[in-house]
């Protein structure tokens, strides 16, 4: 069965500054790998998602995610963070069906 | 256009009592997934619906759950005789096929209280 692990619990950037936010997978084959916010009183809207191709995927808001199979990982990334980006943010893997699998999410706070 | 709206929005109740939870999806979305998400957790998948059928309910923790699509569009949970471990927010998702490749979209959810 695939898992997801998002190591940071909570992190706190300042306004213009760069954000990361790790998310690790677990799972035999090529995943379909997916980011999703979450603000409050929100659905989870999807950010941005890979499935195969180029390992470096653009989403909505200037996010971007690389994929990297060697490590596991599906990074997000964002160079300048708005205060509106203030929210919590969902890795999930997918496997040849339907079913999503989430990590615990981080949260992000941003500064002034 | 709309998105998918979930009613209650809060929803309290009393443990041993029944509550039932609706899901308006996407129009013209066949595919419909119940998920639940614990306080410091991220989703947990429940049910997945093609259609009116139960496609996979391989999620759902015991049976007192129970969810329905009669019309394949509006689904409900219902869970019976609640405990305070059913305290959740359960979210719905609706897409179009319902593929791997099939964008999920999610609603607001309903947080639901069990005292």
């Amino acid at each position: 069965a695939q898992s997801v692990t998002q190591p940071d619990i909570h992190i706190t950037v300042s306004e213009g500054a760069s954000l990361e936010l790790r998310c690790n997978y677990s799972y035999g084959a090529t995943p379909y790998l997916f980011w999703y916010v979450q603000s409050p009183g929100q659905g989870l809207q999807l950010l941005l998602k890979y499935f195969s191709g180029d390992t470096l995927v653009q989403g909505i808001k200037g996010f971007e995610a690389e994929f990297k199979r060697s490590q596991s990982s599906f990074n997000l990334r964002k160079p300048s963070v708005h205060w509106s980006d203030a929210a919590e943010y969902f890795c999930a893997v997918g496997a040849n069906d339907y079913k999503l699998s989430f990590g615990a999410g981080t949260t992000v706070t941003v500064r002034a | 256009g709309a998105g998918v709206s979930q009613t209650p929005s809060n929803k309290v109740t009393e443990k041993g009592k029944y509550v039932e939870l609706r899901c308006d999806p996407i129009s013209g979305h066949t595919a419909l997934y119940w998920y639940r998400q614990s306080l410091g957790q991220g989703p947990e998948f429940l049910i997945y619906f093609q259609g009116t059928g139960a496609a996979d309910d391989s999620g759902l923790p015991n049976d007192r759950f129970f969810a329905v699509r009669p019309e394949g569009s509006v689904s409900t949970l219902k869970i019976q005789r609640t405990e305070r471990g059913d305290s959740a927010v359960y979210l719905c998702a609706s897409s179009l096929a319902g593929g791997p490749l099939d964008t999920q979209y999610f609603g607001p959810g309903t947080r639901l209280t069990v005292l």
